[in-house]
């Protein structure tokens, strides 16, 4: 497996509050990427990152922002957690010389009450 | 816009009946495509993918997809699954070169009855 950690693994918290999600990897790719799972829906690009400090919005980025600082972290931030961000969100990462496969961390069960 | 459609949402077979989950997408360029699985409890793994050549592709776990350029498809097949292919599975398409973005369908859920 690629070393992709997810931090917290699972979460609940309440509306209103602030919320961060961590993604770590140690294969020194150059693109991250933050999804989320839900039932019906399949995987929904959130935002990825194309490099250090460089990052774009996905299909449902509303209500949520990313930060890249380093290569190795990747970080989604809830500014303020609503039920509809209630989901289990997965980082991926990849890298031009993969041939474009993307490698998947375990997950973040994220209950917004 | 891309997208892609799984039309199979869920599918109930017994051990050792033949399997094809069906994929569409909607892009007009070149594309790369993937099919990817996600066991119970677990992240999603890479089944098999298509950059170029070959239109049937050979991935792990003797899974296999044909890419119909002409039907805008890349269908899943296994001719005998297993109890333990009980899953769920995503079609992924690359399209958009040079921004790395990734579409997933919206997944079916494959229960094998033994």
């Amino acid at each position: 497996d690629a070393g992709i950690t997810q931090s917290p693994r699972h979460k609940v918290t309440e509306t209103g509050t602030p919320v961060t999600l961590r993604c770590h990897q140690t294969e020194n790719h150059r693109y991250m990427y933050w999804y989320r799972q839900d039932p019906g829906h399949g995987l929904r690009l959130i935002h990825y990152s194309y490099g250090v400090k460089d990052t774009d919005k996905g299909e449902v980025s509303d209500g949520y922002s990313v930060s890249r600082s380093k290569t190795e972290d990747f970080l989604l931030t809830l500014e303020s957690a609503t039920s509809s961000q209630t989901s289990v969100y997965f980082c991926a990462i990849s890298d031009p010389g993969g041939a474009y496969e993307q490698y998947f961390g375990p997950g973040t069960r994220l209950t917004v009450t | 816009a891309q997208s892609v459609s799984q039309h199979n949402h869920h599918v109930i077979l017994s051990e050792a009946a033949s399997l094809e989950l069906g994929c569409n997408y909607s892009y007009g360029g070149t594309v790369n495509l993937f099919w990817y699985v996600q066991y119970p409890g677990q992240h999603l793994q890479l089944l098999l993918k298509y950059f170029s050549g070959d239109p049937l592709v050979k991935g792990i776990k003797g899974f296999e997809a044909e890419f119909i350029k002409s039907k805008f498809s890349f269908n899943l097949r296994k001719p005998s699954v297993q109890w333990s292919d009980t899953a769920e599975y995503f079609c992924a398409v690359n399209g958009d070169s040079g921004t790395y973005k990734y579409i997933f369908g919206t997944g079916t859920r494959l229960k094998v009855l033994a």
